[in-house]
């Protein structure tokens, strides 16, 4: 079963400053990977995914993560932090065939923005 | 247009007690997902529906959870005597197919608290 290592459960940044959240895989086939963000009392929501051969992936909101096979990587970074993106962020993973729709999840890296 | 919906948003109950928990999907989706979210943690996959049927159903911890889609729609996970370690965010989650490329879209959850 794929697994996925979110290094960091809290990261603190200054408004303005870089955003960078790390997600790590575990498995040697690479896995299609997502990130979703989870606001307060909302579901999660879709922000990129690496599902083809794009290794550089943008998303909603200002967000882009890199897809680095031989770091087994997929980091999340947002050039200039504002304080909307104060939430908590989940990288997940699937296996590419049968099993493609079962996610797995890391355990979150809750972002907090300092004014 | 709408999004997934779940209700309700929270359900407190006590241990020993049956209590069932609704998902609405996006109209037209086929694919239907539970997942559980403990405090602190990522959500964990529990079953897939595709249609009516659960394609897999290899989450659920025991045989005191038991979910359907009758009408390959609306969703009913069902909890049979309730123990406080079933205390958890409730997600669900719908997709146009069973292809992670679209992605899943998550509905906001329901808490459940046993007491």
């Amino acid at each position: 079963a794929q697994s996925v290592t979110q290094l960091g459960s809290h990261v603190s940044v200054s408004e303005g400053a870089l955003v960078l959240l790390r997600c790590n895989y575990s498995s040697s086939v690479p896995p299609y990977i997502f990130w979703y963000v989870q606001y307060p009392n909302q579901g999660l929501q879709l922000l990129l995914k690496y599902t083809s051969a794009a290794t550089l992936v943008k998303g909603i909101n200002g967000f882009e993560a890199e897809f680095k096979k031989s770091e087994t990587s997929f980091h999340l970074t947002k050039p200039s932090a504002h304080m909307s993106d104060a939430a908590e962020y989940f990288c997940a993973v699937s296996d590419r065939g049968s099993n493609d729709y079962k996610l797995s999840f890391g355990a979150g890296t809750t972002v907090t923005v300092r004014a | 247009g709408a999004g997934v919906s779940q209700t309700p948003s929270n359900k407190v109950t006590e241990k020993g007690k049956y209590v069932e928990l609704r998902c609405d999907p996006i109209s037209g989706h086929t694919a239907l997902y539970w997942y559980r979210q403990s405090l602190g943690q990522g959500p964990e996959f529990l079953i897939y529906f595709q249609g009516t049927g659960a394609a897999d159903d290899s989450g659920l911890p025991n045989d005191r959870f038991f979910a359907v889609r009758p009408e390959g729609s609306v969703s009913t996970l069902k909890i049979q005597r309730t123990e406080r370690g079933d205390s958890a965010m409730y997600l669900c989650a719908s997709s146009p197919a069973n292809t992670p490329v679209l992605g899943q879209f998550f509905g906001p959850g329901t808490r459940l608290t046993v007491l």
